[in-house]
């Protein structure tokens, strides 16, 4: 168990829809990443807060937004969906301000499918 | 732009054999580099990362990984192969502190008794 958590596990939704994904961090820990994996563009880092401020930005749709709260847990917004949207959502979490070069803690992921 | 290439989308060894899964990168700059493992079903565990320093990294449940700058080169390893070894891993890199990490493909070792 990393100490992340992340909600729901499943999510079967409609092409158009809007979700909201959700992860709670590791207690004490001040960075959340955003990770999507699929089959055909593999596992994909979306974006990044370090306390509550956007610090890293990756492969992100504009149809698709994030922030993080003052208690530190995060939510990933996925707007319009489209079926290729279906993936596993993955969240992470590090300790201090040393961006990328930290240990990342994965949460268990949210399997999203689009239909 | 960066890239990770990881040889191979499935690796099948036997049984106490050995463990070798290839991972490259393309930079002009050496970045830092990591191998984090998938198990079925769970989120990806770091097992090991070169930042600076000794070019051998040993990671966790025996892996470890050598920095070849000369071959841009980030190969795992493992003496002997267990069952429980049977995941996906993963070879990232990333420029700088500031940098997006860059995850490879992915390689699916499968464990033969």
């Amino acid at each position: 168990d990393s100490g992340v958590t992340q909600t729901p596990k499943h999510l079967i939704t409609a092409t158009g829809q809007r979700v909201t994904l959700r992860c709670s961090p590791r207690s004490g820990d001040l960075s959340v990443y955003w990770y999507q994996q699929s089959l055909d563009q593999g596992l994909q880092f979306l974006i990044q807060y370090y306390n509550g401020e956007e610090r890293a930005k990756g492969n992100i749709l504009e149809r698709f937004s994030a922030q993080q709260f003052p208690d530190l847990h995060s939510e990933l917004n996925l707007s319009s969906l489209e079926l290729g949207d279906s993936a596993l959502y993955f969240c992470a979490s590090s300790g201090g301000s040393s961006g990328s070069l930290e240990t990342q803690y994965f949460g268990p992921g949210t399997r999203l499918l689009v239909l | 732009a960066q890239s990770v290439t990881q040889l191979g989308s499935h690796v099948s060894v036997s049984e106490g054999a050995l463990v070798l899964l290839r991972c490259n990168y393309s930079s002009s700059v050496p970045p830092y580099l990591f191998w984090y493992v998938q198990y079925p079903n769970q989120g990806l565990q770091l097992l090991l990362k070169y930042t600076t320093g000794a070019t051998l990294v040993k990671g966790i449940n025996g892996f470890e990984a050598e920095f070849k700058k000369s071959e841009t080169s980030f190969h795992l390893t493992k003496p002997s192969a267990h069952m429980s070894d049977a995941a996906e891993y993963f070879c990232a890199a990333v420029r700088n502190r500031d940098d997006k990490i860059i995850f490879g493909k992915g390689t699916r070792l499968h464990i033969l008794p």
